[in-house]
C-alpha cells in the first residue's frame, strides 16, 4: 500500500537554528499538508498546499514557517528560527482530492528544540 | 468555526469486549465528512473509518462501526471484539467543504485493551 514517507524520524536542534522537515507524499496525490502534535495534545493543522501554492494556513503558520515542493516528489516544511515551543511531532499528509477519501499521514518527525 | 470534542481522555476494555468512543462536533455547513483515526504507539495516524454527512446509513469497517446522529452532531465509534492491537489513541476528525481544507481533530481518547 502506498505510504507517505517522512525524514528524519527524530531531529534535535538548537534554539534559533533553521530546520527542514522532509516528506514524500503519495505519487498520485494532489494535496499536501503539514500538521503538528505537541506531546499529549491534539493534532493541529498548519498548512495545505496545492498546485505549487499554499491553499490554506492556520494562525500557527506564521512567518517563521514556509513550505516548498522543490521537485516532483518532495514536500518540505522549513522552520526558520526554532523556538522551544516548536518542539512537537510534525506530520505530513497527502490526499488525492475529495475530502471523503481522507488524508494519508506519514509516521511523523519528532522535533526537539533545546 | 468548526469544533470537535472528545470527552473521554482515557478508556479501557478487556479483550473480546465492545467499547464505544464518543465524539461530538459542531459545524454550520451541510457538506462535511467525519473520520476516526487511530494512532498506535508507533505514532502513525491510520484512517479507521469515514462517514459522509449526507448518508444516513452508519459506516462499518469489519469490527469498527459508527453511530452517526446528525441532528445531535454526534459521531461515536464502536469497536467490537476488541484486540490487544487496538490499543492506541483514537482521534475524531471533521472535514468541511472542498478538497484540501484542513481536518479538525479532537483531543483524542487513549484506549487500552488488556488481556
Amino acid at each position: 500500500e502506498p505510504e507517505v514517507t517522512q525524514t528524519p524520524s527524530h531531529q534535535v536542534t538548537q534554539m534559533g537554528q533553521e530546520v527542514i522537515l522532509r516528506c514524500v507524499p503519495i505519487s498520485n496525490h494532489l494535496y499536501f499538508y503539514w500538521y503538528r502534535q505537541i506531546l499529549g495534545q491534539k493534532v493541529e493543522f498548519l498548512v495545505s498546499f496545492y498546485n505549487n501554492e499554499i491553499s490554506e494556513k492556520s494562525e500557527i503558520f506564521d512567518d517563521q514557517f514556509s513550505v516548498e515542493r522543490p521537485d516532483g516528489s518532495n514536500f518540505t516544511l522549513k522552520i526558520r528560527s526554532t523556538k522551544l515551543e516548536d518542539s512537537a511531532m510534525y506530520f505530513c499528509a497527502s490526499s488525492v482530492g475529495l475530502i471523503f477519501y481522507g488524508y494519508t499521514f506519514g509516521s511523523g518527525t519528532r522535533l526537539t528544540v533545546v | 468555526a468548526q469544533t470537535v470534542t472528545q470527552s473521554q481522555p482515557e478508556m479501557s476494555v478487556q479483550e473480546a469486549e465492545t467499547v464505544t468512543l464518543s465524539c461530538t462536533y459542531d459545524t454550520s455547513e451541510n457538506n462535511y465528512y467525519l473520520f476516526w483515526y487511530k494512532q498506535p504507539p508507533s505514532r502513525q495516524m491510520i484512517l479507521v473509518i469515514r462517514q459522509e454527512a449526507y448518508k444516513q446509513q452508519n459506516a462499518t469497517e469489519n469490527r469498527f462501526s459508527v453511530n452517526f446522529q446528525k441532528a445531535a452532531k454526534s459521531f461515536s465509534l464502536k469497536i467490537s471484539d476488541s484486540q490487544l492491537g487496538d490499543t492506541a489513541m483514537y482521534f475524531c476528525a471533521l472535514g468541511v467543504g472542498q478538497a484540501g481544507t484542513a481536518l479538525i481533530f479532537g483531543k483524542g481518547t487513549t484506549l487500552s485493551v488488556s488481556s
